[in-house]
């Protein structure tokens, strides 16, 4: 069973450089979410997709964009990298239902120099 | 959704129950306790969740007090593997995607030889 699978697991940019980071989970799941974690810190909030063709904000927004591109995918934008955001991001999906968990991909690791 | 305390590092023998406690003492009625782990900064893992009654799956066991304002995972033979940051949330069951986790400090677990 995949899950959540992100891609790439590693990248390194140059300030100013642009990137996407794909998730895609293969759950059926309704929403979808991106976090990102610094070096000792627990996760934080980008983004979040309650379903197909909605995104909110979520607790550090600037410097992103989201795509729901479809029920399975949801993308994650920088437009003009900052050494700021080096950092792990991490892809999730939930059911929405209260006993089930949120699932995560293993992460993608980001470096901008 | 309430705010949780957590030891930030705890270390447990190998083959001995680790105990790791939570307070999350402004819970609301209708607010889950959720555990995740965490291993070597690889995607949160699900472990374990419950509402109000004291849960048992394959990996862990979950107890909460009968005020709900704290809990414990017992993580019953621990190994050398089990050595992660153990992540306590509480979140409304509610079928609403804004109902994100939020992820504190957590505690690191250190199981020793």
């Amino acid at each position: 069973n995949a899950g959540v699978t992100q891609t790439p697991k590693f990248q390194v940019l140059k300030t100013g450089q642009s990137m996407t980071l794909q998730c895609a989970q293969d759950m059926n799941h309704n929403s979808m979410y991106w976090y990102r974690q610094d070096p000792g810190m627990g996760l934080r909030l980008i983004y979040y997709s309650a379903s197909e063709g909605t995104t909110d904000k979520g607790e550090v927004p600037n410097g992103y964009n989201v795509s729901r591109l479809n029920k399975r995918e949801f993308s994650l934008r920088l437009e003009s990298a900052a050494p700021s955001q080096t950092s792990v991001y991490f892809c999730a999906s939930w059911t929405m239902r209260a006993r089930e968990p949120q699932h995560f991909g293993d992460g993608t690791r980001l470096s901008i120099l | 959704d309430a705010k949780t305390t957590q030891p930030t590092s705890m270390d447990c023998a190998e083959g001995r129950a680790a105990n790791l406690p939570c307070n999350h003492s402004t819970i609301s009625g209708n607010e889950y306790v959720y555990w995740y782990r965490q291993i070597h900064s690889q995607g949160p893992q699900y472990i374990i969740h419950g509402l109000k009654n004291n849960e048992t799956n394959e990996m862990a066991s979950l107890i909460i007090t009968e005020d709900r304002k704290s809990s414990t995972l017992i993580l019953p033979h621990a190994t050398l593997r089990d050595t992660a940051v153990y992540y306590c949330i509480v979140r409304v069951g509610a079928r609403n995607a804004g109902n994100m986790l939020t992820f504190g400090g957590g505690t690191r677990l250190m199981v020793k030889p």
